[in-house]
Parts: C-alpha cells; structure tokens; sequence
C-alpha cells in the first residue's frame, strides 16, 4: 500500500473539458512533486512544491495548473489538453526538498489519463 | 540527453540467472536512488546509496555507488519472476532530481 493517495485512478476527458488531479499524503512531508510519464518510459518531472510553495516549473504548458492547498494536499488542474498529454500522471512527496541529500521521494500510483 | 543513462535498456532472463544493470552519468551526484515500478503502480525505493564506493545489500540485491559518485551498478543474484519491472536509478544534483532512461527486466519462470 503506498502512502501517497492519487484520485483518480483513471481519467478520460476530452480536449475540451476541465477536470483535476488531486494527491494526498500525511507522512508531514514538505515537498511534493507532480510526473508525467510515458509507457515504459522515466517519469519527467513537471513541477515541485516546497513549503506549499511553487519552487520549480520545468516549461510545462499553462493547459497544467498546480495547486497546493496546504501541506498535506496537491492538486493539477487540466484543461483544453491534447492527445499527447496522455500519459500515466505521478505524485509524489519527500519529507525535505530534494536538493537536500539522502531524500527519498515516496510515489503514489498514478492516474492514468486519456485525452480523445 | 539523459544525465543518468542505464544499460542495458531491455533485459529479458530465465529464473535463477543472475543479472547487473548499470547507471552512468558525466556528472558527480550528492546520492543516487534506486527505484523499481511494476505496470500500474508507482516507483518504490529500493536503497540509496550516499558514500562513494558504498555498497548496499537488499537480500537478493547488491547495489554499489561508485568511488567518484557518477555511477551506479544493481546486481540481482538468482532472479525471481517476481523481480520483473522497471528500474529506475535516481540522483540530486545540480538543483535537480533526475530520473535514469529505466531498464525494464523480465524474469521468465
């Protein structure tokens, strides 16, 4: 069982809907992170929140939008997305940020989205 | 370009064999993480190796870092079709946190 809850599990959603991911942990970790990976594919990093603050973006286009209410939950908001944005979506958390060395990173399982 | 690359990128073997796959990068990383995701699930932690020259057992699993803490190698004696999965190797370094190209591994009963 992992500690990191990711609902959905799986999401179909056309290009022109709205929808959102949400992730959930209370390990009291203050860094979490949002993947998008490819089939049998690494997982790229999107974006990185520490302190429930933005800290890194890698480019991701503005159709992604994070959130993070507080400490414990993390949220990516979809809309107008494209069939190449389907992908399997990763969250995960680690008690520091991961500059700090020796953090593990503690992954939920992922929703699955499809794009039509 | 991958910082981190692994090799081999696909390695199919009976059980009981006995198998290494191998991380490399150019670059010097603070620690290297290894991970192994099944089809549907998340990657789980396996180790993290922080000294260079480490080594690391997890039963059946002997993980090294390299004396100049740019490579890692994870060797799997009498594999197990249970092993099957991907593995991941992970580093943090220059503000970053990177993700190796994955060997994806397939042990046959």
């Amino acid at each position: 069982d992992t500690e990191v809850t990711q609902t959905p599990k799986h999401l179909v959603m056309g290009m022109t809907n709205k929808k959102s991911l949400k992730c959930e942990q209370h390990m009291g970790h203050r860094a979490m992170y949002w993947y998008k990976q490819k089939a049998k594919k690494p997982p790229e990093l999107m974006f990185v929140y520490s302190y429930e603050k933005l800290s890194i973006n890698e480019s991701v286009p503005s159709r992604f939008s994070p959130e993070c209410p507080n400490s414990s939950l993390l949220n990516l908001h979809l809309h107008a997305l494209q069939p190449e944005d389907s992908a399997l979506y990763l969250c995960a958390s680690s008690p520091q940020p991961y500059r700090e060395i020796n953090q593990p990173q503690h992954f939920g399982d992922g929703t699955r989205l499809s794009i039509l | 370009t991958q910082l981190l690359e692994q090799s081999p990128q696909f390695l199919s073997i009976q059980e009981g064999e006995n198998l290494t796959v191998y991380c490399n990068s150019s670059s010097v990383f603070s620690s290297l993480q290894w991970y192994r995701q099944e089809p549907g699930e998340g990657p789980v932690l396996l180790v993290t190796v922080v000294t260079g020259g480490e080594v690391k057992k997890l039963k059946r699993l002997t993980f090294q870092f390299g004396d100049a803490r740019k490579d890692s190698s994870l060797h799997i004696t009498a594999a197990q079709p249970g092993d099957t999965g991907l593995y991941l190797c992970a580093g943090a370094g220059f503000n970053k946190f990177y993700f190796g190209s994955g060997t994806k591994l397939n042990v046959k009963p």
